[in-house]
């Protein structure tokens, strides 16, 4: 089993519409959650990240974290054209020396249609 | 600001040869990792630099690939020699947080072995 499990999609809405990209994981010693989006051909770029449970909103983008459940979601409200592109998920946790070490997902590929 | 610089971008190389990636991290950047992507799977973590000293090399595939960092500037990733099984996306990050948190990527170096 793998220790992050991601959709792969793909996943079309219309402009417009709110989206919901979701991870689930199985190592509980995960502390770090962030989303990376990457476009065709470019390397990821990160968006936002979190540190344990929570939300986090930044503009358009909110990033929530729930631990009981090993799961976290992205949230895009209003979607764009622009916004067409494979989001990552990644999770890190304290490797020895205090050091994280990051695991992604396979990453859900988003496509807005105008 | 520069952002994270990866040569070449594309490299098509034979089984057998060696073949050098380089990676140029963000300046002050003491922090540098590389991951891989093989086609249809997920980022995954290969090495972990603290200015000159590997951190963590816990996801090198075997004794083929060989990391550097003279001078804790400039990473270069060889692999000698390669094997089919080694093509896909190279990625080098850079990072001032020890998390890993807010690492920033490069485009990747896509790596083809025939």
């Amino acid at each position: 089993q793998k220790e992050v499990e991601q959709d792969p999609g793909p996943l079309s809405v219309p402009e417009g519409a709110i989206v919901s990209l979701n991870c689930t994981y199985s190592n509980s010693a995960f502390q770090y959650f962030m989303w990376y989006r990457q476009y065709s051909r470019k390397g990821p770029e990160l968006l936002m990240y979190t540190y344990s449970s929570g939300n986090k909103e930044d503009g358009r983008f909110t990033a929530q974290v729930d631990k009981s459940s090993k799961y976290i979601s992205l949230f895009i409200r209003d979607s764009q054209p622009s916004d067409s592109a494979t989001y990552l998920c990644a999770m890190s946790a304290a490797s020895d020396g205090g050091y994280q070490k990051v695991t992604f997902g396979t990453g859900t590929k988003l496509q807005v249609i105008p | 600001e520069a952002g994270v610089t990866q040569f070449p971008s594309h490299s098509v190389i034979e089984k057998g040869q060696t073949v050098t990636l380089r990676c140029d991290p963000i300046s002050g950047h003491d922090n540098l990792y590389w991951y891989r992507r093989v086609m249809g799977k997920e980022i995954k973590f290969l090495l972990h630099f603290v200015k000159e000293s590997k951190q963590d090399e816990s996801g090198m595939p075997n004794n083929r690939f060989l990391a550097e960092r003279t001078g804790g500037t400039y990473s270069t990733l060889k692999v000698q020699p390669a094997e089919l099984e080694d093509s896909g996306v190279y990625f080098c990050a850079s990072s001032l947080a020890r998390e890993g948190t807010e690492a920033f990527f490069g485009q990747g170096t896509r790596l083809t072995v025939v």
